[in-house]
């Protein structure tokens, strides 16, 4: 099945600077990544995904880079702000059998002041 | 639109008891709803698929005869903890995708918090 690997587990930036986490899929077969952002107690909330045909998706501040040869893809932040403060999950979609999202290990994003 | 709402919010239970969590799509129909759990900082873990109007698949490792799921309709879903123990004690969140959609569409509830002394 799927395997999602997520870097790093912990992040500290400043306000202002750029923030980037990583994610590597095992499953070729794969064609969408999604992007979670998840505050304490809170339920995840989709900022951004990015499907296997397209390499760069751009939503404002928030960015998703896809390589398929590398089976690896990214979510970029530019101009972070403290509400960025989170964790970040990153997901790909296991095709084979019932589909289902398999989630990264997660991101905890501080944005200091 | 799109609201998937979750009940309770949090309970407290006593080691042994069983505990029922609802999972409602609001304002759309969903033939399958997904139970995650999320330890503490941990990433969210797939328990099981639940489809309405038949068994839940259940992931590797996930007790079925522990975690009762029923999908007895369109907009509910339910998960029953049963004799609960302190490892027990997680976040359970579901999410559900309205009909016609795939995986891809997915809509979280609030989630439970289950505390089991």
């Amino acid at each position: 099945g799927e395997n999602v690997e997520q870097h790093p587990s912990t992040l500290s930036v400043q306000e202002g600077d750029s923030a980037v986490i990583k994610c590597t899929y095992s499953d070729s077969a794969s064609n969408y990544f999604p992007w979670y952002k998840q505050e304490l107690g809170k339920r995840p909330q989709l900022i951004i995904d990015i499907r296997s045909n397209v390499g760069e998706k751009k939503d404002q501040r928030i960015a998703v880079t896809l390589n398929k040869t590398a089976k690896h893809f990214s979510l970029h932040i530019t101009e972070t702000q403290p509400e960025d403060s989170a964790v970040y999950f990153c997901a790909a979609v296991e095709i084979q059998g019932a589909q289902k999202l398999v989630f990264g290990q997660g991101t905890r994003l501080t944005i200091n002041p | 639109g799109a609201v998937v709402s979750q009940h309770p919010s949090r309970v407290i239970c006593k080691s042994g008891t069983s505990v029922k969590i609802e999972c409602r799509s609001l304002d759309f129909q969903a033939t399958t709803m997904f139970w995650y759990r999320q330890f503490p900082k941990k990433s969210l873990m797939l328990m099981a698929t639940s489809n309405e109007g038949s068994k839940a698949t259940y992931e590797q490792g996930v007790e079925k005869d522990k975690f009762l799921i029923n999908h007895a309709s369109l907009t509910l879903s339910t998960l029953t903890v049963t004799s609960a123990h302190p490892e027990d004690s997680s976040f359970y969140i579901c999410s559900a995708g309205p009909l016609g959609t795939s995986v891809e569409t997915q809509y979280f509830g609030p989630g439970t918090r289950l505390l089991v002394l």
